[in-house]
Order: C-alpha cells, then sequence, then structure tokens
C-alpha cells in the first residue's frame, strides 16, 4: 500500500544532542513537509520541499535542518539549537505544484513522532 | 495573511447527536478549503474538500458547504458515533501558497 512512513514513533533526545526523524514516502509525490504540532495550536510548517535537493523554510525553521537528496526521503534533525523541542512532528507529502493548484493543496500524512526531553 | 479560526473545543455529544464545527477564515484569494481528521496517535486524513463557492464537500456524513458570503466552512454531521471522537482542523490554500491550518477541534462522544 502506499503511503507515508515516520520512524521512530516516539524520541528521546538528551540535552545538546541532535536528533533525526525520519519520513519516507511511495506514493511518488514530489512535494514533501514538515510540521510540527503543540497542544491548542495546530501545525505549524517546519520546512518543506516541492522537489529533490531543494527545501525552503517553513514559519519555525530555527533549530532544525533538512535534507532532500531523494525524491521518496525528507529526514528532519532536531538540533541542539531547539530549545524547546518537545511536540508531535508530522511528515507529509503531496503532487507537485506544476500539476496544478489543486493537486498540491490535498497533503497526505505520516502517523507521526513523538518527541520528547530526557 | 491567510487565516482560519475554529471554535473553541473540547466538544462533547452523545451518540446520535447533531455535530456543527464551526470554521472561518480569511484568505487574500479565492481558497480551496479542507477538513483533516486526526485520530489519537495518528497522523491527518483529509476528509472533505470544497474548491469554490457554494460547493458542499462530503465524506462518511460529513457535510460542509463553501460559504463565501460569509467566509465560513462549517463541518456537521447529522448523527455522530464513539468512533467520530478524534480532532478535526479546518484549512485553506489558494493558488501555490502553502496550508494554513486552523488550531484543532477536539471531539468527544459518549454513548
Amino acid at each position: 500500500d502506499g503511503g507515508i512512513t515516520q520512524s521512530p514513533k516516539y524520541l528521546f533526545r538528551k540535552e545538546g544532542q541532535n536528533v533525526t526523524l525520519s519520513c519516507e514516502q511511495n506514493l511518488n509525490h514530489d512535494a514533501m513537509y514538515w510540521y510540527r504540532q503543540d497542544p491548542g495550536q495546530g501545525l505549524r510548517l517546519i520546512y518543506y520541499s516541492q522537489i529533490v535537493n531543494d527545501f525552503q523554510k517553513g514559519d519555525i525553521a530555527e533549530g532544525y535542518s533538512v535534507s532532500r537528496e531523494k525524491k521518496e526521503s525528507f529526514p528532519l534533525t532536531v538540533t541542539s539549537a531547539q530549545k524547546n523541542p518537545t511536540a508531535f512532528y508530522l511528515c507529509a507529502s503531496s503532487l507537485g505544484t506544476w500539476e496544478g493548484p489543486m493537486a498540491k493543496n490535498i497533503q497526505y500524512f505520516g502517523a507521526g513522532t513523538r518527541l520528547s526531553v530526557l | 495573511g491567510d487565516s482560519v479560526t475554529q471554535m473553541e473545543g473540547p466538544v462533547t455529544l452523545s451518540e446520535e447527536a447533531f455535530l456543527t464545527i464551526n470554521c472561518t477564515y480569511t484568505a487574500t484569494g479565492y481558497p480551496s478549503l479542507f477538513w483533516y481528521v486526526q485520530y489519537p496517535g495518528e497522523g491527518l486524513q483529509l476528509l472533505l474538500k470544497a474548491t469554490k463557492a457554494d460547493d458542499k464537500g462530503s465524506n462518511k456524513g460529513f457535510e460542509a458547504t463553501y460559504r463565501k458570503e460569509t467566509t465560513s466552512f462549517h463541518l456537521e454531521k447529522g448523527s455522530v458515533q464513539v468512533s467520530d471522537s478524534a480532532v478535526y482542523f479546518c484549512a485553506l490554500t489558494w493558488g501555490y501558497q502553502k496550508v494554513t491550518f486552523g488550531t484543532g477541534t477536539k471531539l468527544q462522544v459518549i454513548p
């Protein structure tokens, strides 16, 4: 079945440590996204990528980094510079913008990774 | 900028009750509107969508009508079930812009 796989489901970070969250999709989608979800705040966009080897900052990119070396993969690194990393992280994908705006608009989400600080 | 405002939750209903979750939006263009649902411990799933004024999106007994005159996209269901307990997000996008999500409304249905 096609879909988006996030791993791990739960992750713990120690002080000063970088951690990487995995996101893989087999939907053949060009665009991928990372969101952070905090209670009562909805979803906030961290980074997005519309094509391989290209990505843009979202609304809250500070303390995070990403790469897009393969179409299927969009890993997110939470660096030690992110002082409040505890949250639920969601990865999503959609068809590329050149498929037309409506194709891009529908996003497909993974099951999420819950990150906590030790 | 674009924004989506949802009614505060949580909303607690008895099984078979009528559901309305209000959503209003502000956008500079002519947006497409969406409702996503998030079940406990999972990611979001698209529930329904509408792409232009007066369109009605529907799925699994849920409905929402795109009202341009009131800039609203309220979610309704005639008879909720315990399995509908989840968090519901209203969202919009237009052109090639990013998707803007509301803060979510938690629904709890009790038997």
